[in-house]
């Protein structure tokens, strides 16, 4: 099993420009989450699914934009990208959201805007 | 004052030694907490949960301490490869968990 897979690894965008960041999983997890780590913030909340055909607003969401259409697959858009979104965006599932679940997470994916 | 806080350190210790970590996490309602461990560059992993009761796995002892609403990690007999960021994590019932921004370890021979 890949586990929890994100496309790009790493991205150099320009003030304005969009982009959709790809995460798969194979564990068929009902819940997905993107994260964003910046130095010193901590992971932060961006955006969550519940399950196929759910989104919801985390800690950070202005900006980022997403989409479940299958249960595998969650996507992160940036419709017009800007500076202060360089980050490492992490994407993650699990199969419960209370209790004892754990979260597993993809190797990230490094975004630079300039 | 912040869900989850946690000294960010870096904590500087020799191999061989015992470290602790303290997290203070804010909601009485928290459920459920978790260590996870993340490695320079890398994607935060489960190191272990924390139950009431306490819980160890070789090296590593988990206390959670409701009364006080804080969680500590302890390491014994500390190895070089200890060396990352540990991040104190908190479930509050039905919600995405809330992650401390870390800890920094950093194991030196």
């Amino acid at each position: 099993n890949a586990g929890v897979t994100q496309t790009p690894k790493f991205r150099v965008l320009k003030t304005g420009q969009s982009m959709t960041l790809l995460c798969a999983q194979d564990m068929n997890h009902e819940y997905m989450y993107w994260y964003r780590q910046d130095p010193g913030m901590g992971l932060r909340l961006i955006h969550y699914s519940v399950g196929e055909g759910t989104t919801a607003k985390g800690e950070v969401p202005d900006g980022y934009n997403v989409s479940r259409l299958k249960k595998q697959n969650f996507l992160l858009g940036l419709e017009s990208a800007a500076p202060s979104q360089t980050s490492v965006y992490f994407c993650a599932s699990s199969q419960r959201l209370a209790g004892l679940n754990e979260q597993f997470f993809g190797p990230g994916t490094r975004l630079t805007v300039l | 004052r912040k869900e989850v806080e946690q000294d960010p350190g870096p904590f500087n210790v020799p191999e061989g030694a015992t470290v602790a970590f303290n997290c203070t996490y804010s909601n009485s309602a928290s459920q459920s907490f978790f260590w996870y461990r993340q490695d320079c560059r890398k994607e935060p992993k489960l190191l272990m949960s924390v139950y009431s009761s306490g819980n160890e796995d070789g090296r590593f002892t988990a206390q959670l301490n409701r009364a006080s609403q804080y969680i500590s990690l302890l390491i014994r007999d500390s190895k070089l490869s200890d060396s990352a960021t540990y991040l104190c994590v908190v479930n509050t019932g039905n919600t995405p968990l809330v992650f401390g921004k870390g800890t920094r370890l950093s194991v030196i021979a």
